[in-house]
Parts: C-alpha cells; sequence; structure tokens
C-alpha cells in the first residue's frame, strides 16, 4: 500500500470556524491531490499540488484553500465552515511520470467531516 | 470540459452473476481511461487501466475496452463474488498539465450470496 496518511480521519465541527485536514505521504510522489466525495457527485478536484509551494485550483475549491511547504505535506483549510463542506474529503499522490495521460492515482482512507 | 458518465445504481446481483456497469465519455483528445474500486471504508484503488483505443484492461476477473468510436469503457466480469461487493469508479485522465483524474459519480454494486 502507497504511505499516505490522513489526519484526522473524522471531524465534527461547527459552522464558521476554521478547519484543516492534513495529507502526509512517505512516497516522495510529486503530485498532491485533495477530492471530496458527495453523494450523486463522486470525487470532486479541490485543489492540487505539482510540487513544493506550487498548488492551483480545481473544479470545486471556492472556500478552500492549500498549502505544501514541504514534499510530504499538503494542507488542506476550510477558512470558514459551513455545512456545504460536510463530506468526505480524500488526498491522493501520484508519481508524475513522463506520461501524464497514464498516471496511477494512490489514495488515502479518506477523512469524514461534518460541519453543523 | 472533460466529463464521465456513469449508471445509477446499486446494481444488486446473485453470486456467480454477470455484471456490467456502463461508463460513457466526453474528453478533447485522447484520454486514458480507468476503473477504481472503493470498499467500505477505504479509500479508492486502482482496478483496471486502458490508455488507448481498442485497449482491454484486465485484472481480477474484470475487464473494459477502451471505445473510442463509442466514447465508452464498460467493466464487465463474468462471475461475481459476494467480496466484489463495493463502489466502482470510471475514470479519465485528460491531456493536461495537472494530470488530475475526472471522476464518474460511482455505481454500487451489491452482491447476495
Amino acid at each position: 500500500d502507497a504511505g499516505i496518511t490522513q489526519s484526522p480521519r473524522h471531524k465534527v465541527t461547527e459552522t464558521g470556524t476554521p478547519v484543516t485536514l492534513r495529507c502526509h505521504q512517505t512516497e516522495n510522489h510529486r503530485y498532491m491531490y485533495w477530492y471530496r466525495q458527495d453523494p450523486g457527485h463522486g470525487l470532486r478536484l479541490i485543489h492540487y499540488s505539482y510540487g513544493v509551494k506550487d498548488t492551483d485550483k480545481g473544479e470545486v475549491s471556492d472556500g478552500y484553500s492549500v498549502s505544501r511547504s514541504k514534499t510530504e505535506d499538503f494542507l488542506l483549510t476550510l477558512e470558514s465552515a459551513t455545512s456545504s463542506q460536510t463530506s468526505v474529503y480524500f488526498c491522493a499522490i501520484s508519481e508524475g511520470g513522463i506520461h501524464p495521460t497514464n498516471e496511477k492515482l494512490f489514495f488515502g482512507s479518506g477523512t469524514q467531516l461534518s460541519v453543523l | 470540459g472533460d466529463s464521465v458518465t456513469q449508471m445509477e445504481g446499486p446494481v444488486t446481483l446473485s453470486e456467480e452473476a454477470f455484471l456490467t456497469i456502463n461508463c460513457t465519455y466526453t474528453a478533447t483528445g485522447y484520454p486514458s481511461l480507468f476503473w477504481y474500486v472503493q470498499y467500505p471504508g477505504e479509500g479508492l484503488q486502482l482496478l483496471l487501466k486502458a490508455t488507448k483505443a481498442d485497449d482491454k484492461g484486465s485484472n481480477k476477473g474484470f475487464e473494459a475496452t477502451y471505445r473510442k468510436e463509442t466514447t465508452s469503457f464498460h467493466l464487465e466480469k463474468g462471475s461475481v463474488q459476494v467480496s466484489d461487493s463495493a463502489v466502482y469508479f470510471c475514470a479519465l485522465s485528460g491531456d493536461t498539465g495537472r494530470r488530475a483524474l475526472t471522476f464518474g459519480s460511482g455505481t454500487r454494486l451489491q452482491v447476495q450470496p
């Protein structure tokens, strides 16, 4: 199994509070991703990173920010949590080889976030 | 933009039945296509992939053929087992610099003994 650890595994918070989720990898992979999983929508990309301090937005980035100060860590912050951000959040990594259309993603076990 | 459409679930089958989960896609260029599987309480893991037209991906008895003419990548298995119960996601990787996957909404498979 790829060495990906997400923390916390479960989080309950209140509307309006900031929340930070952490993804830690031991594979030294270049690319890291945050997805959210919701019924009827599958997985949707929030943000991704292609190197230390190099990040970009995905399709559902509003209300989220990310940071990557080290290769192994990718943080997702909900600046002011809302009930619509209740979801399961998955971190994924990929090696970033020379054939981008052949990439295999490795996923963490997910973080269940509930915003009350 | 890129998109993936999967059949609605849940799909409920008896053990040893034949499985088909439909997947169609919209993309520019020549995407790679993937099936990922998610077992209860776990993250997604790659089941199989195909990188060009007419390629067949296969793994653990599952197969899918990349059909460019019908923009489809249907998942099939000849004889399902209870242990195949999971959520199956079709995905594509477009020719973009971010190397991120676009996923379908997922299809839950329930196999009854």
